[in-house]
């Protein structure tokens, strides 16, 4: 069980919005301080889409936007669009140096 | 552009060893603390070490203490995962992953596309 907990899948209909949770059970890690969100592809490397909880890099898209409200941050897709299909997690610093990252969320576009 | 290619996945049997290699280029190298971060074939990710720009601070897993050792050679622009008496549960895709700044404290922004480390007899 990780320390952050993230909904196994979500699913939505093109044009639609979503929204993944990614809720802290740790008290160590309930600021989700450098709260990060990364989406990955089947067989590809994780890309990071949302930083420190609401920062967007160059690049991405503004359909993704983030959030936070401790313990629980919260990843947007608006405009949902087949090729948003992937698997999206969160990642949190847990204190010493060390990370934690959620299960993992499979987004289908229905 | 940035790239991180790592290489030195391999079949391994358990109790063996493996090292890993990170080669980095399109960045200042040393100007980045840098991670491994790895994942079981179909799993989530779990983060593995850091290593800060001038390796004075250098974080590990529980999962890995004591087995794994991370290192780097800026002037070769390379980080490494000495893997020790390797297990089972060790099997998974090894990430290398650049911190945006030189802490080993903050943002993971960039990742390597992995190399497989399968332990099996």
């Amino acid at each position: 069980q990780s320390a952050l907990t993230q909904p196994a899948s979500v699913s939505g209909s093109p044009g639609q919005s979503i929204t993944i949770s990614c809720t802290a059970t740790s008290t160590q890690i309930k600021t989700l301080q450098f709260l990060s969100w990364y989406q990955q592809f089947p067989g590809k490397a994780p890309r990071l889409i949302i930083y420190e909880a609401t920062k967007r890099p160059l690049g991405v898209s503004d359909r993704f936007s983030g959030s936070k409200s401790t313990p629980t941050a919260s990843l947007t897709i608006s405009g949902l669009q087949a090729d948003d299909e992937a698997d999206y997690y969160c990642s949190s610093y847990a204190g010493g140096a060390s990370w934690v990252f959620g299960g993992g969320t499979k987004l289908t576009v229905l | 552009e940035v790239q991180l290619v790592e290489a030195g996945g391999d079949l391994v049997q358990p109790g063996r060893s493996l090292r890993l290699s990170c080669a980095a280029s399109g960045f200042i190298f040393d100007d980045h603390g840098m991670h491994w971060v790895r994942q079981v074939p179909g799993k989530g990710l779990e983060w593995v070490a850091g290593i800060n720009w001038r390796s004075d601070n250098i974080v590990y897993a529980d999962s890995v203490k004591d087995r794994f050792t991370i290192s780097r050679d800026n002037a070769k622009k390379s980080l490494y995962l000495q893997m020790n008496r390797l297990r089972t549960e060790d099997t998974a895709f090894y990430y290398c992953v650049r911190g945006d700044d030189g802490s080993t404290v903050t943002t993971l922004d960039f990742w390597g596309q992995g190399t497989l480390v399968t332990v099996s007899s």
